[in-house]
């Protein structure tokens, strides 16, 4: 089955700074690569995600890109704000974005210092 | 739309107790999943369901955990005789089906004491 890798598990950032998580995937079947943020005590929200026939997409101050020959995709966050202080979870799915074969990354717990 | 409706939000049992979850997906989602989340850990996946059927269960403990998604109502997410390595946050997650994003509820916190 899929495996997806997380790094960092802590990131701590100066606000104003750029952010960079990167995950990497076992299964080079998966089309498909969300990425959630959770707020702690809140559910997850999805925040940004790509599918494999693209190599970059952009919203605002969030960018993701993925790389499908070394099996990695990493979220990218400029200009970073207070508000941006939460989880961040990865995943990967062969399905195309359903659950059904959703895995995701151990999370990153992003801290913007003021 | 009100989004995915997890409830009770908060949940404390003793052991062995039974807990009870219930999940009414988004309007026009008729696919719904299970994650449990252990503190400070990520999103394990637990199973899928369709209505009146369970697609994919290879998450689900072998004993003690159950899902249901009956053709009317909430799906339901039912542990028999809690231990204390249960105690976690469940999520559930709804998506239409298909190359589609799924959305999670705000989760229900079991505590078993």
């Amino acid at each position: 089955g899929e495996n997806v890798e997380q790094h960092p598990s802590t990131l701590s950032v100066q606000e104003g700074d750029s952010a960079v998580i990167k995950c990497t995937y076992s299964d080079s079947a998966s089309n498909y690569f969300p990425w959630y943020k959770q707020e702690l005590g809140k559910r997850p929200q999805l925040i940004i995600d790509i599918r494999s026939n693209v190599g970059e997409k952009k919203d605002q101050r969030i960018a993701v890109t993925l790389n499908k020959t070394a099996k990695h995709f990493s979220l990218h966050i400029t200009e970073t704000q207070p508000e941006d202080s939460a989880v961040y979870f990865c995943a990967a799915s062969n399905q195309g974005g359903g659950a059904d074969g959703l895995t995701f990354g151990k999370g990153t717990h992003l801290i913007i210092q003021p | 739309n009100a989004g995915v409706m997890q409830n009770p939000r908060h949940l404390v049992r003793r052991r062995g107790q039974e807990a009870r979850l219930r999940c009414s997906p988004m309007k026009g989602h008729s696919h719904v999943y299970w994650y449990r989340q252990l503190p400070e850990e990520g999103l394990k996946f637990m199973v899928y369901l369709q209505k009146e059927n369970i697609i994919d269960e290879s998450g689900m403990p072998k004993e003690r955990f159950s899902a249901e998604f009956p053709k009317e109502g909430p799906s339901i997410l039912r542990i028999q005789q809690v231990v204390r390595g249960d105690s976690a946050a469940y999520f559930c997650a709804s998506s239409p089906g298909g190359p589609n994003t799924i959305y999670f509820g705000e989760g229900s916190w079991l505590t078993v004491v």
